[in-house]
């Protein structure tokens, strides 16, 4: 199974600053078929379900604020918030799917 | 809009069963794997399983392996897991999501209990 571990377990950053977190897998995600990253990032609020920010690693999902970008390749990923906005609190996770699927522990980003 | 509303979770003992349901609307169920992802109160993602666009094939994560069982009905638009000999570590809030771009479409999830 893939292993996909996050840094740092929680963050706190200003209002207007950035956020950056990073996500590690234990194996390539890359498909060099297709020159593609099975990878993707989600938000997730209290009370609610996942949502989509990121998929294949720096393609952002429709509707999300272009201050979500992620970044990568391989085995190591970042996903960042260029201008930290009161609502972006929530948890935020790293999924992997080249091999079924598993996620990162999760990473949870408040203000500071 | 495209949207997955599960439904069938409770409260039960111990060792029984119980069967979630997940229907889909807004979008042609039958042209997508599904899977079920939990989540323990206060933990992370764990995914489940997951099944083919036709059913024809079904993976599972070790946890739920032989004790749980992934299945659709596209004529439905339904989603199902079986989960039997239910364990007090199963209680979470369980949720279905559509396979295309990691899951890109997930439903509010329905709350599994297990306690006696």
């Amino acid at each position: 199974d893939i292993v996909m571990t996050q840094s740092p377990d929680s963050l706190a950053v200003s209002l207007g600053e950035r956020a950056t977190i990073n996500c590690k897998s234990s194996r390539s995600l890359l498909d060099s078929s297709n020159n593609k990253n099975y990878l993707g990032w989600y938000q997730q609020r209290p009370g609610h379900p996942p949502k989509l920010l990121i998929y294949w690693a720096s393609s952002r999902q429709s509707g999300v604020p272009d201050r979500f970008s992620g970044s990568g390749s391989g085995t190591d990923f970042t996903l960042t918030i260029s201008s930290l906005q009161a609502e972006d609190v929530a948890v935020y996770y790293c999924q992997q799917y080249s091999s079924t699927i598993t996620f990162g522990q999760g990473t949870r980003l408040e203000i500071k | 809009q495209e949207q997955l509303v599960e439904s069938g979770g409770g409260v039960v003992q111990p060792g029984r069963s119980l069967r979630l349901s997940c229907v889909a609307s807004g979008f042609s169920f039958s042209k997508y794997g599904m899977h079920w992802v939990r989540q323990a109160p206060g933990k992370g993602l764990e995914w489940l399983a997951l099944i083919w666009y036709n059913g024809s094939n079904e993976k599972y994560a070790d946890s739920v392996k032989g004790r749980f069982t992934i299945s659709r009905d596209n004529s439905k638009n339904t989603l199902y897991l079986q989960m039997n000999d239910l364990r007090v570590d199963d209680t979470a809030v369980y949720y279905c999501a559509r396979d295309i771009k990691g899951t890109d479409v997930w439903g509010q999830g329905t709350t599994v209990t297990v306690s006696s």
